[in-house]
């Protein structure tokens, strides 16, 4: 099936460090999204992506549609305790019948 | 306020039993799926309905089964057969079959063997 390779795995920062992650693949994305996973909760929809070069902010957090649209970038300014959590990139393709495909996730920790 | 219920929240079962997880939404959402997530793991998609009355395997639906008998409903029965059922269950559902504005999670139920 379709995979989505997420990258990294895991971050430790500081707190008031930038994050970026990425997911890429090989295959064309027409829609990229990005969710947030707390501890023992369900994934969170932060920013959706639906055109290639696509550049959105929803408050600290900036993602990006790449140009190929075979990959997409979640940047985190300012990073801060609560940022803490598994980020998911997920990407809907005609290839995998229109359904979304999710990334392995991105865990971030935070130290104050 | 509209949303996606997930019960119990925990669940313990015996080696052996059938055990059924609930999820409900009132989001008037077409489509529904089931994903398990293991430790330090990401999203595996175990069935998906898209439409009352039907429903599709997912990549991983060996030893689950499922059943959409009504829009708002969307239980998972994880079976005797499935070996290894430890793990925390995600519920979701989207507006429209392809997910493209995304898919709202519920808050999971975490299955542990005993």
């Amino acid at each position: 099936g379709q995979q989505l390779n997420q990258s990294p795995q895991s971050m430790f920062i500081q707190e008031g460090e930038d994050v970026s992650m990425n997911c890429t693949s090989s295959s064309i994305f027409n829609t990229w999204l990005w969710y947030k996973q707390e501890p023992g909760e369900g994934p969170v929809l932060l920013i959706a992506l639906y055109k290639a070069g696509e550049l959105t902010s929803n408050g600290r957090l900036t993602a990006q549609f790449g140009i190929t649209r075979k990959d997409s970038f979640l940047n985190i300014s300012a990073s801060i305790p609560s940022d803490v959590g598994i980020y998911f990139c997920a990407g809907q393709s005609v290839n995998a019948g229109n359904m979304l495909t999710f990334g392995g996730g991105t865990r971030l920790m935070v130290k104050p | 306020d509209g949303g996606i219920t997930q019960s119990p929240k925990y669940l313990f079962r015996k080696e052996g039993q059938n055990v059924t997880l609930s999820c409900e939404q009132n989001l008037n959402h077409d489509a529904m799926y089931w994903y398990r997530q293991d430790p330090g793991q990401g999203l595996r998609l175990i069935y998906y309905s898209q439409i009352v009355n039907d429903f599709q395997k997912g990549d991983i639906a060996e030893g689950y089964s499922v059943s959409r008998e009504k829009k708002e409903s969307f239980p998972l029965t994880v079976t005797s057969a499935q070996k290894n059922p430890t793990a925390f269950y995600l519920c979701a559902s989207s507006i429209e079959p392809t997910g493209s504005y995304g898919y709202t999670f519920g808050s999971g139920t975490r299955l542990t063997v005993v």
